[in-house]
């Protein structure tokens, strides 16, 4: 069964400190995975998707098979960074997204 | 473009009462979905569908729900009877065949409160 998992449901980090957003899947076959961005009273958004290999907004996250991870992380958080942050696995048909539960990561200074 | 426009943005609704969550796509795009966003469950798919056909409702929870795509321009998710724990933020996005997983776009939600 296709299935992400957030450990986390709150994240909360001083400014400046490192950010580590555990996601976990569960896939036959090769994964696309995604991670999306909901700022307050935004709507959800791309951040990054792992094909990409890319960093947005001081963000990378590494694709792991061997431990089907593909966590998200920042050297040094920022204020605006607070948000709550979704892991997102493509269907085996590559049609739709399935969603993790979510982490809310509040960074305070 | 305006993007995905969902309405209303806001309903508060009688338990028993009949729902109806509206969704206008990004023009152009032949992929519509709906997600239901709480803090228990996170964001699940409700339903999708690919030039106004459902192709997966797997995740529809109940008979009280159903969704239908008259065009390709509009989309409804109703709710009959509502009932409390339907109360959440309901979410459409778009996207092209081309684009896909990757070209997802959200609306801003509606947020349902059953009372």
């Amino acid at each position: 069964a296709q299935r992400v998992t957030q450990p986390e449901k709150l994240l909360s980090v001083f400014k400046g400190a490192p950010v580590e957003l555990k996601c976990n899947y569960s896939y036959s076959g090769s994964p696309e995975l995604f991670w999306y961005v909901q700022y307050s009273r935004q709507r959800l958004q791309l951040l990054l998707r792992h094909i990409s290999r890319e960093s947005i907004k001081g963000f990378t996250a590494d694709l792991n098979k061997g431990e089907t991870s593909f966590h998200l992380k920042k050297p040094f958080a920022q204020e605006e960074d607070s948000a709550m942050y979704y892991c997102a696995l493509a269907n085996q048909a590559g049609t739709a997204l399935i969603f993790g539960k979510g982490t809310t990561l509040s960074v305070s200074s | 473009d305006a993007g995905v426009i969902q309405s209303p943005r806001h309903e508060v609704t009688e338990m028993g009462q009949e729902v109806t969550l509206r969704c206008k796509p990004i023009s152009g795009h032949d992929y519509l979905f709906w997600y239901r966003q709480t803090m228990m469950r996170g964001l699940e798919l409700l339903i999708y569908f690919n030039n106004n056909v459902p192709i997966d409702d797997s995740g529809m929870p109940e008979d009280r729900f159903s969704a239908k795509m008259p065009n390709a321009s509009f989309s409804t998710l109703k709710i009959q009877p509502s009932e409390p724990r339907d109360s959440a933020v309901y979410f459409c996005a778009s996207s092209s065949s081309g684009a896909r997983i990757y070209g997802y776009t959200f609306g801003s939600g509606t947020r349902l409160t059953v009372v």
